[in-house]
């Protein structure tokens, strides 16, 4: 079973400029997660999908930040317009509805740095 | 609010010393507790968890106890290896919508093992 996956693995962009992370869950999850971790910091909640809807995006930092999962697979991330202060590393993870689990399973990350 | 404190790094250690990394949370309810790994190159991966008061959770030698009289969650290990430096995440998950959900972290603990 692949895991979680994670696209690009590495992006450098300019500040101003617009960048799209793309995660694909472990097939069947339906539930997905992003975080993000900021300049070695604590890693951060942003927010929880359940099939297409977002359950809670408490942690979406601004209104920069736009998150999508049509059809309820992949979800990408979209920073429009990015910002220094948008650095970091971020994680996509994803974990099975129903039963007793309440695994996270991550994927490896996609380090962002805006110069 | 719900948060994790975990103790600075990093921590470095020589080959077969006992490792302990200190935890402790402050949480509404009962959360579910966390450690995850994240090796050099690659994304988080869970280490061990457990879901209510005295439970304990353990795997490759780790273990960690729930205890909420302290609201600790401190993790062990008897003898470390090279193979086990990493960075190391104590997180607790929220509950809601019938399951754990949002993962809270701390800062992460650098390990560092010496031959």
């Amino acid at each position: 079973e692949a895991g979680v996956t994670q696209f690009p693995s590495h992006s450098v962009i300019e500040k101003g400029q617009t960048v799209t992370l793309r995660c694909d869950p472990i097939s069947g999850h339906d539930n997905l997660y992003w975080y993000r971790r900021v300049m070695g910091k604590e890693i951060k909640f942003l927010l929880h999908f359940v099939k297409e809807s977002k359950q809670d995006e408490s942690g979406m930092p601004n209104n920069r930040f736009l998150a999508e999962r049509t059809g309820g697979t992949y979800s990408t991330l979209k920073v429009q317009p990015a910002e220094l202060e948008d650095s970091g590393v971020y994680f996509c993870a994803s974990r099975l509805q129903g039963g007793s689990t309440d695994t996270q399973y991550f994927g490896p990350g996609t380090r962002l740095t805006v110069l | 609010g719900d948060s994790v404190t975990q103790m600075e790094g990093p921590v470095t250690l020589s080959e077969e010393a006992f490792l302990t990394i200190n935890c402790t949370y402050t949480a509404t309810g009962y959360p579910s507790l966390f450690w995850y790994v994240q090796y050099p190159g690659e994304g988080l991966q869970l280490l061990l968890k457990a879901t209510k008061a005295d439970d304990k959770g353990s795997n490759k030698g780790f273990e960690a106890t729930y205890r909420k009289e302290t609201t600790s969650f401190h993790l062990e290990k008897g003898s470390v290896q090279v193979s086990d430096s990493a960075v190391y995440f104590c997180a607790l998950g929220l509950y809601y919508g019938g399951a754990t959900n949002k993962l809270i972290f701390g800062t992460g603990t650098l390990l560092a093992v010496q031959p």
